[in-house]
């Protein structure tokens, strides 16, 4: 079945500090959603990309649809304590099954204050 | 509280017994979904319903596993006979009619389900 490789599996960082995280596919997706998750809760939607090429922002958080619609990023800028947490990418095929998302393992996230 | 709703949020079962986890998606939603996540791991597709309907169950195990969503009420996922390999979080997801099971889905808190 389809995969996503998300990379880097981890991240500690210093307060401040910007990260970049990534996301790949060997076949082509439609939708790229990025999610962060905290100890005990549900993922929080907090980008969702739908054009290839496509580059949105949410406040500090920056998110590209890759070109060739078989990879997406994430840069979050000046990070701060509360971006702790585990980042996924999740997508989305067409040609698959309808609904379906299809999930990175996740991207661990650290920061040191 | 507009946001998906699972219960319980903890649920211990002994070998054997049943599971039965349930989830009101938000206002307006009318697609559910039901993910599996083991530790350290990314979710993973279940099954897909719309009310009354199942619309994609490829994710779902053959056996002891089977979910619904009534004409009224919440969408339930049922485990019979649980076993150690099903303790995991399950989240529920929502999105609205408008995007035809296609694009943002919103996530409930999860349940985590212990098996003994």
């Amino acid at each position: 079945g389809q995969q996503l490789n998300q990379s880097p599996q981890s991240m500690f960082i210093q307060e401040g500090e910007d990260v970049s995280m990534n996301c790949t596919s060997s076949s082509i997706f439609n939708t790229w959603l990025w999610y962060k998750q905290e100890p005990g809760e549900g993922p929080v939607l907090l980008i969702a990309l739908y054009k290839a090429g496509e580059l949105t922002s949410n406040g500090r958080l920056t998110a590209q649809f890759g070109i060739t619609r078989k990879d997406s990023f994430l840069n979050i800028s000046a990070s701060i304590p509360s971006d702790v947490g585990i980042y996924f990418c999740a997508g989305q095929n067409y040609g698959g099954s309808q609904g379906n998302l299809i999930f990175g393992k996740g991207t661990k996230l650290s920061v040191k204050p | 509280n507009a946001g998906v709703m699972q219960n319980p949020r903890h649920l211990v079962r002994r070998r054997g017994q049943e599971a039965r986890l349930r989830c009101s998606p938000m206002k307006g939603h009318s697609h559910v979904y039901w993910y599996r996540q083991l530790p350290e791991e990314g979710l993973k597709f279940m099954v897909y319903l719309q009310k009354e309907n199942i619309i994609d169950e490829s994710g779902m195990p053959k056996e002891r596993f089977s979910a619904e969503f009534p004409k009224e009420g919440p969408s339930i996922l049922r485990i019979q006979q649980v076993v150690r390999g099903d303790s995991a979080a399950y989240f529920c997801a929502s999105s609205p009619p408008a995007g035809g099971g296609w694009g943002e889905q919103y996530f409930g808190p999860g349940t985590r389900l212990t098996v003994t």
